[in-house]
């Protein structure tokens, strides 16, 4: 299978714990991109990088919110001190990047804080 | 800041039937304008997209959307509906040039009667 991965596929965790997430792109793609996708909403946009730069990143990542690609592959997301409303899918995309990029979604982790 | 609506949370239809799923954004500039499908256990799967020029596009598994610059609406049709598109049906848009920066709408779920 040569599409996104994402590891784990269900996460469940207590209130305060520390949790990481992995995103392994599409070989080829220098683009990856982290959404989050609570219950009845659609994905809304956190983080992406180019290679291992990390361009932009929303205001929806607080400060216990970090993401890194340390050598321009696979990516880590990782949450400090849980919240319950840290509770959501979590999404990674990548891409070629390009003016008409198109973005491929890993089928996504989802966490529930407890 | 850009937004997207999709009026209707759920919509049924019987197999054969036609389809159309609404969508408006709000934006200041012409927007890059996306549908995603988001199957059960699947990752987003991009239907079809809108950059520039023929405002009728064409995508995969049959569908097609109408840009309508004066309404700010991308609909999303399809004229005889199969049970296997039974999902979740997402809106987006970005800013031109910014393919990648998604905002989606809330998301249309689709079920097919038979």
């Amino acid at each position: 299978d040569t599409g996104v991965s994402q590891d784990p596929r269900h996460k469940i965790t207590k209130r305060g714990q520390n949790v990481t997430f992995r995103c392994d792109p599409i070989s080829e793609h220098n683009r990856l991109y982290w959404y989050r996708q609570t219950l009845g909403q659609g994905p809304e946009f956190l983080t992406y990088f180019q290679n291992e730069a990390q361009l932009e990143k929303s205001r929806l990542l607080s400060d216990r919110f970090s993401a890194e690609r340390p050598k321009g592959s696979f990516s880590t997301l990782e949450i400090q001190r849980t919240e319950q409303g840290d509770s959501a899918m979590y999404l990674c995309a990548s891409s070629l990047g390009g003016q008409s990029e198109k973005l491929f979604f890993g089928s996504g982790t989802q966490l529930s804080v407890l | 800041a850009q937004s997207v609506t999709q009026p209707d949370i759920h919509i049924t239809v019987s197999e054969g039937a036609s389809l159309e799923l609404r969508c408006n954004y709000s934006y200041g500039a012409t927007p890059y304008l996306f549908w995603y499908v988001q199957s059960p256990g699947q990752g987003l799967q991009l239907l079809l997209k809108y950059f520039s020029g023929d405002t009728l596009v064409q995508g995969i598994k049959g569908f097609e959307a109408e840009f309508k610059r004066s309404q700010s609406s991308f609909n999303l049709r399809k004229p005889s509906v199969h049970w296997s598109d039974a999902a979740e049906y997402f809106c987006a848009v970005s800013l031109a040039g910014t393919a990648s920066k998604l905002t989606f709408g809330t998301g249309t779920r689709l079920q097919v009667t038979l």
